[in-house]
């Protein structure tokens, strides 16, 4: 069974352009979250979706960034514009439906931004 | 405000010894713990979890410990083993919230 899979692994922009960051989970699973990982620290929650809502984003810099779910399956995070803080690994994980036990969350391998 | 603390950047153990993993945490509405490790270039992957109910969970060589009073957990790995190298990240959670809080990590290096 394929893992979740997100793409690119890696991207380097300059300061002020947009970049986009996509990730498919595990088949099956309806609840989708985008974790931010800057260097030396853990996984931050951005956003968490079920299904195409969103229902959880406090955590998200909405000025900047946006993301969306549009069928239920993959989604993409943008940021436009980036700024040098932005710079991290962007983390994508899965899990089941209703499931309240977290440790079920399946992460992809990330996407690490480099903003210039 | 870090809720989840790993005080240890990292930790080195000799292969077949002990490794033994810190975390502290401030809120005391977790109620669910979880341990994760990620080897570079990959995304964490679950290792072991612990319910605030039981103070105590083993899987193989993987313990985790729970001193509630003491808002402290700990990870002990019994014995250590070269695939063991990794950072471990400590989460918490509020049962039903599915949000986890994550500590900033320990880079565990297992010697030969």
């Amino acid at each position: 069974e394929a893992g979740v899979v997100q793409s690119p692994r890696y991207k380097i922009i300059e300061k002020k352009q947009p970049v986009a960051f996509w990730c498919n989970p595990i088949s099956g699973h309806n609840t989708l979250y985008w974790y931010r990982q800057n260097l030396g620290q853990g996984p931050e929650l951005l956003i968490r979706y079920e299904n195409e809502e969103a229902v959880d984003d406090s955590q998200l810099p909405k000025d900047r960034f946006s993301a969306e779910r549009l069928k239920g399956v993959d989604s993409t995070l943008k940021i436009q514009p980036a700024e040098l803080g932005d710079s991290a690994v962007y983390l994508c994980a899965s899990s089941s439906s209703g499931t309240s036990v977290s440790h079920e969350q399946f992460f992809g391998p990330g996407t690490r931004l480099t903003v210039l | 405000d870090q809720q989840v603390k790993q005080n240890s950047p990292s930790l080195s153990v000799q292969e077949g010894r002990i490794s033994i993993l810190n975390c502290d945490y401030t809120n005391s509405m977790f109620d669910y713990f979880l341990w994760y490790k990620k080897y570079p270039a990959e995304g964490p992957t679950f290792l072991i979890s612990i319910s605030s109910i039981k103070d105590k969970n083993e899987d193989g060589r993987f313990t985790v410990f729970l001193n509630k009073s003491a808002k402290h957990l700990s990870l002990h790995i019994v014995p250590s083993q070269p695939g063991d190298s990794a950072v471990y990240f400590c989460a918490a959670q509020i049962q039903g919230a599915q949000k986890l809080v994550f500590g900033q990590g320990t880079r565990l290096t297992i010697n030969p």
